[in-house]
């Protein structure tokens, strides 16, 4: 089991919809990070987590310590939006590196 | 701010033949880690490195990869002797200081061995 799983795989929206790709993870962290990586394209950092939650324009992070869970909304969806979505993971144990997840297909149809 | 630097963006070899990618950090920050995105993968943690020092190697492959930070000069990831495995997409990312930090991700490297 990886320590850090994301769901759904692959997800297909309509523009204008309300998105939630979920985060679950089984170690202790001091921190959560969600990526964004456009085909063929680089890696963005959208957020940095250690607690509650975060937004920026119409991305909202939110996280649960205690469950170790963690959820990326995206309000008023964009085909611009359509991307891959990564969270990762600092471990407390060894926080000089990120666990990811294996991301989430984002589709957004006009 | 140019942010992070990689190049070369591309880059193809022929089997056995070696492989130098390179990394500058953005200003002012001195950490860097290397990251490996092979096809159809996630991204692994390849090597942590300050100047001068590599502090965790623990995701570099045991033989024929290496890194370095220079004290002048970007950082190197090299491969020799490369595979059709090594093909892949290499990123690397700086942050000011180590621990939990917003790291800022370069364009990445993408190799293709022939």
């Amino acid at each position: 089991k990886n320590e850090v799983e994301q769901s759904p795989q692959n997800l297909t929206a309509q523009e204008g919809e309300f998105i939630t790709i979920n985060c679950s993870y089984s170690v202790g962290i001091s921190a959560l990070h969600w990526l964004q990586q456009h085909p063929g394209g680089g890696i963005v950092s959208l957020f940095m987590l250690s607690s509650g939650k975060k937004k920026h324009g119409r991305l909202i992070a939110t996280i649960n310590i205690q469950e170790k869970h963690s959820s990326l909304h995206i309000t008023a969806s964009h085909p611009r939006d359509s991307a891959v979505y990564i969270c990762a993971v600092t471990p407390a144990e060894y926080g000089n590196k990120l666990v990811f997840g294996a991301g989430t297909i984002l589709r957004v149809k006009s | 701010n140019a942010g992070v630097m990689q190049n070369p963006r591309h880059l193809v070899r022929r089997r056995g033949q070696e492989a130098r990618l390179r990394c500058s950090p953005m200003k002012g920050h001195s950490h860097v880690y290397w990251y490996r995105q092979l096809p159809e993968e996630g991204l692994k943690f390849m090597v942590y490195l300050q100047k001068e020092n590599i502090i965790d190697e623990s995701g570099m492959p045991k033989e024929r990869f290496s890194a370095e930070f220079p004290k002048e000069g970007p950082s190197i990831l090299r491969i020799q002797q490369v595979v059709r495995g090594d093909s892949a997409a290499y990123f690397c990312a700086s942050s000011p200081q180590s621990g939990a930090n917003v790291l800022t991700f370069g364009a990445g490297s993408r190799l293709t061995v022939l």
